[in-house]
């Protein structure tokens, strides 16, 4: 079975800066990892993903993610935040058949102006 | 293209009470889920159908049924509500149940149970 650990669960930045949310996940088999983004009252839709191939993964928004296997991590970044920014953040796991999905308890990102 | 819908947005309840949660894709999509959303625990599925006709239990499946209508409803029953089924709601569906497959999600049921 898999895992995901999102290590912070509340993280403030001030406007244009720099902001990391990290995700660890723990699996004793090859998986897919996610990056979803919630905004206020709405579902949850895809940052980006990573199934194979380069570790560094580029998503929308600006946001990109490294895969490290030897840690078992998968964080966030995004070098200038913006207010629009402000959301919840969802790190998630997938077996490779698809029928084990398992996302992390989140991280709220506040941009502060 | 309305993508995911889900019917009702807003719901309250009284224990033992019974409801039905519809959702429904209009992107061709084979698989569908459902997942609870409460605080400081993230997503929980509940149950998922890879493609028409079937359906699996998930993480958390006590106390809800779901039926897998046709290609593109998916719905999920509680069939006697209790306080601690008080969540939101989200349905979701991707094109199949591979694991490669961006899930796309709907906008949420918000349940609340007396």
């Amino acid at each position: 079975a898999q895992s995901v650990t999102q290590l912070d669960s509340q993280v403030p930045v001030f406007e244009e800066a720099p902001v990391e949310l990290r995700c660890n996940y723990s699996s004793s088999v090859s998986v897919y990892l996610f990056w979803y983004v919630q905004y206020p009252n709405q579902g949850l839709q895809l940052l980006l993903k990573y199934l194979s191939g380069s570790t560094l993964v580029k998503g929308i928004n600006g946001f990109e993610a490294e895969f490290n296997k030897s840690q078992t991590s998968f964080h966030l970044r995004k070098p200038s935040v913006h207010i629009s920014d402000t959301a919840e953040y969802f790190c998630a796991v997938s077996s490779l058949s698809g029928n084990q999905f398992y996302f992390g308890t989140g991280t709220s990102l506040t941009v502060i102006p | 293209n309305a993508g995911v819908t889900q019917t009702p947005k807003f719901q309250v309840l009284k224990t033992g009470q019974s409801m039905t949660l519809q959702c429904a894709q209009d992107m061709n999509h084979n698989s569908m889920y459902w997942y609870r959303q409460d605080p400081g625990m993230g997503l929980r599925l509940i149950y998922y159908s890879a493609s028409e006709g079937t359906t699996d239990k998930g993480e958390v499946p006590n106390g809800y049924n779901v039926s897998r209508l046709n290609k593109r409803e998916f719905s999920l029953r509680l069939e006697s509500a209790a306080p601690s089924q008080t969540s939101v709601y989200f349905c979701a569906s991707s094109v199949a149940g591979q694991g490669a497959n961006e899930q796309f999600f709907g906008p949420g049921t918000r349940l609340t149970v007396l």
